[in-house]
């Protein structure tokens, strides 16, 4: 139990474009999703909370008009980077914690993301 | 903010156990967690511990908790190869419970 997914797992895209991830959690019904952004060899970065059907709240210094999420459904978020450019590339991953006393995040695998 | 800290790398031979410790500075009365993180994969629930328990063994696992010192570790009995990977730390953050801080993470490596 506790599966989340995302895909792609890997994009390379131009500079310019917008690119897409998606994380659905595939067995139960995630009421909060977390998206994060690890640099190589550093620990993850939480950019943004989301609940579903409510806006998203960003961490500080995260701008929220270049990294769209939505949270249209109990099993699905998405991540959109608008506008990518190569400082854009990193390896993204999301969360969901569903109902339950622990509060434990399951996490997707992540997503490649290069911007050439 | 919550600063969690750890060691960046730890090597063991196999068979051995590994300690890979984690220290915090606040943190709510909650969950803290330990999850795996193999190359370019995501991240890996291994265990959690309540903040009211000192101890919790699983299988080879054993995540001692010392709250007075707000002091994590993970020991891993007869590590393995399989074993070798990036281990983070993660902790509540204060006044938030669904977020949490995590650990740089520390690399174990495991000689054969």
């Amino acid at each position: 139990g506790a599966v989340v997914s995302q895909h792609p797992s890997r994009v390379i895209c131009k500079s310019g474009t917008s690119v897409k991830i998606e994380c659905r959690s595939l067995d139960f019904q995630a009421t909060t999703m977390f998206w994060y952004r690890q640099f190589p060899k550093q620990s993850l970065m939480l950019m943004a909370t989301s609940n579903e059907g409510s806006k998203a709240t960003y961490e500080q210094g995260v701008e929220k008009d270049k990294f769209l999420i939505n949270h249209a459904s109990l099993t699905l978020s998405t991540l959109t980077v608008t506008s990518a450019h190569p400082e854009d590339s990193s390896f993204y991953i999301c969360s969901a914690q569903g109902e339950g006393s622990t509060d434990t995040q399951y996490f997707g695998p992540g997503t490649r993301l290069t911007v050439l | 903010g919550e600063d969690v800290e750890q060691s960046l790398f730890l090597s063991v031979r196999e068979g051995d156990s590994s300690v890979i410790n984690c220290t915090y500075t606040d943190s709510s009365s909650t969950y803290l967690y330990w999850y795996k993180q193999e190359p370019g994969a995501g991240l890996q629930l291994l265990t959690y511990i309540f903040s009211n328990m000192d101890m919790k063994q699983d299988q080879r696992l054993t995540v001692l908790l010392n709250k007075k010192d707000k002091h994590l570790s993970l020991r891993i009995a007869d590590t393995q190869t399989g074993d070798s990977a990036i281990y983070f730390c993660a902790v509540p953050r204060a006044g938030g419970y669904q977020k949490v801080t995590f650990g740089i993470g520390t690399k174990l490596q495991v000689i054969p």
